[in-house]
């Protein structure tokens, strides 16, 4: 079956880094996404891999490796505003997208 | 309207009552989706369209329907429904189908059977 696993939750102090990771098995492998979710509110796009490495967008990178099944989201200089879920998917072989539960980051002062 | 719009916001519905949830899109995206969510497990898809005029089944397809009658509305009936149909509904749409494409989401119906 096809399947992403990622924390529950993590917790972390403002102005810190944060790596929250995302592990996967799928039927085929078309690209990984990480989108942030705010209670409440809609998935909106964070970054996407499809190649092996780190892309890195303002305070957030993203890392892939494939031959592990393997990705992380590296957030920088964490602000309360990141208090948020993040969720990691895979589009499959059928370019279906395959998410995980999340993962809910809490900041603290 | 830019983006993705669903209505309603929020529903309380009586079990075997028929429902349709409205997702309508002004981006001229070819592929819309719709999933649910339900806490601790990821995003679900229900049904999903390539195209105008074409539909296919996802994950959790039963005692769900969808059609596609144009490209920017993108309706999900559920017949008669059932407690654990008790969700958030998102609809999502992207540029391109079968291929690699950013998902864009609404803002999600909450709805309740009881």
């Amino acid at each position: 079956g096809q399947n992403i696993d990622q924390p529950t939750e993590m917790t972390a102090t403002e102005g810190a880094i944060v790596q929250i990771n995302c592990t996967y098995q799928t039927s085929g492998f078309n690209g990984l996404f990480w989108y942030q979710q705010h209670a409440g509110e809609a998935p909106t796009f964070l970054s996407y891999n499809v190649l092996d490495g780190l892309e890195e967008k303002g305070r957030f990178s993203s890392f892939l490796s494939r031959s592990k099944g393997y990705s992380y989201l590296l957030l920088k200089e964490l602000q309360m505003k990141d208090s948020a879920s993040y969720l990691c998917a895979v589009m499959d072989s059928n370019y279906q997208l395959i998410w995980g539960a999340g993962t809910k980051l809490i900041i603290k002062p | 309207i830019a983006g993705i719009t669903q209505a309603p916001t929020s529903q309380i519905l009586a079990a075997g009552r028929r429902m349709t949830l409205r997702c309508t899109q002004d981006m001229r995206h070819n592929a819309m989706y719709w999933y649910r969510q339900d806490l601790g497990l990821g995003l679900r898809l229900i049904h999903y369209s390539n195209t105008a005029g074409t539909t296919g089944k996802g994950e959790v397809p039963d005692g769900y329907s969808v059609s596609r009658a144009n490209t920017d509305d993108f309706p999900l009936t559920l017949a008669s429904a059932v407690p654990s149909q008790t969700s958030v509904y998102f609809c999502a749409s992207s540029l391109h189908e079968k291929v690699t494409d950013t998902q864009y989401f609404g803002p999600g119906t909450r709805l309740t059977v009881l």
